[in-house]
């Protein structure tokens, strides 16, 4: 079972901040890796689908990179809608897994 | 848009079977993957079991090979989980999601959710 590690597990972050969020993969998974955001009470939203490609209606702020065992979240100028844990998904290699999520929290 | 409803969940004792159900709409239901990813309370998100656009490939997490079983039934639009053995670990937030593909993908549309609750 292919392992996904996300770090910071918590994250207080003030509005127009760049926030960053890793993703490592415990065996290369190539660009199979997609992100969510989950807000409190919401099903998750895709926002990042294999690695880098943008979702139709995503704010143009969320970018993903990476590929292998090392990805990243980027979330330009975060806005107080943001708030949300975020999640890494692979779909490479079954079972199919996901990261433990990243909560970032508006100061 | 993609529209996705589940229903079927509630309290059911440990031991005991439930049949969940995901009524789709917004797309063409018979070109995609369909999974089943639960969430248990205050905890993060688990995939379950994916269904290939045909009905043909099933995979399933550990945790419930051989106890659940995902199928499909693309005249009628809705993908199934029957649940068995349950255990008490099963309690969750069903969420049933389209897949970006016709079979190994990930989700990308989720629906609402419907709570399980595995209790004595």
């Amino acid at each position: 079972e292919i392992v996904l590690t996300q770090s910071p597990d918590f994250q207080s972050v003030t509005p127009k901040e760049k926030v960053t969020i890793t993703c490592r993969a415990s065996q290369s998974i190539g660009s199979g890796l997609h992100w969510y955001q989950q807000k409190p009470d919401q099903s998750p939203k895709l926002l990042i689908k294999y690695a880098s490609q943008s979702i139709s209606g995503v704010p143009s702020r969320f970018s993903g990179s990476g590929s292998g065992t090392h990805f990243t979240l980027t979330i330009n100028s975060l806005e107080t809608e943001d708030a949300a844990t975020y999640y890494c998904h692979q779909s490479i290699s079954l079972p199919l897994t996901f990261g433990q999520g990243t909560k970032v929290e508006i100061k | 848009q993609v529209q996705l409803v589940e229903s079927g969940g509630g309290v059911v004792q440990p031991g005991r079977s439930l049949r969940l159900s995901c009524a789709a709409s917004g797309f063409t239901f018979s070109r995609y993957g369909m999974h089943w990813v639960r969430q248990a309370p205050g905890k993060g998100l688990e995939w379950v079991a994916l269904l290939s656009y045909d009905g043909n490939n099933k995979y399933y997490a550990d945790s419930v090979k051989a106890r659940f079983t995902i199928s499909r039934d693309n005249s009628k639009n809705t993908l199934y989980l029957q649940m068995g053995s349950l255990r008490t670990e099963d309690t969750a937030l069903y969420y049933c999601a389209k897949a970006l593909g016709i079979a190994v993908a990930g989700p990308d549309s989720w629906g609402q959710g419907t709570l399980v609750t595995v209790s004595s």
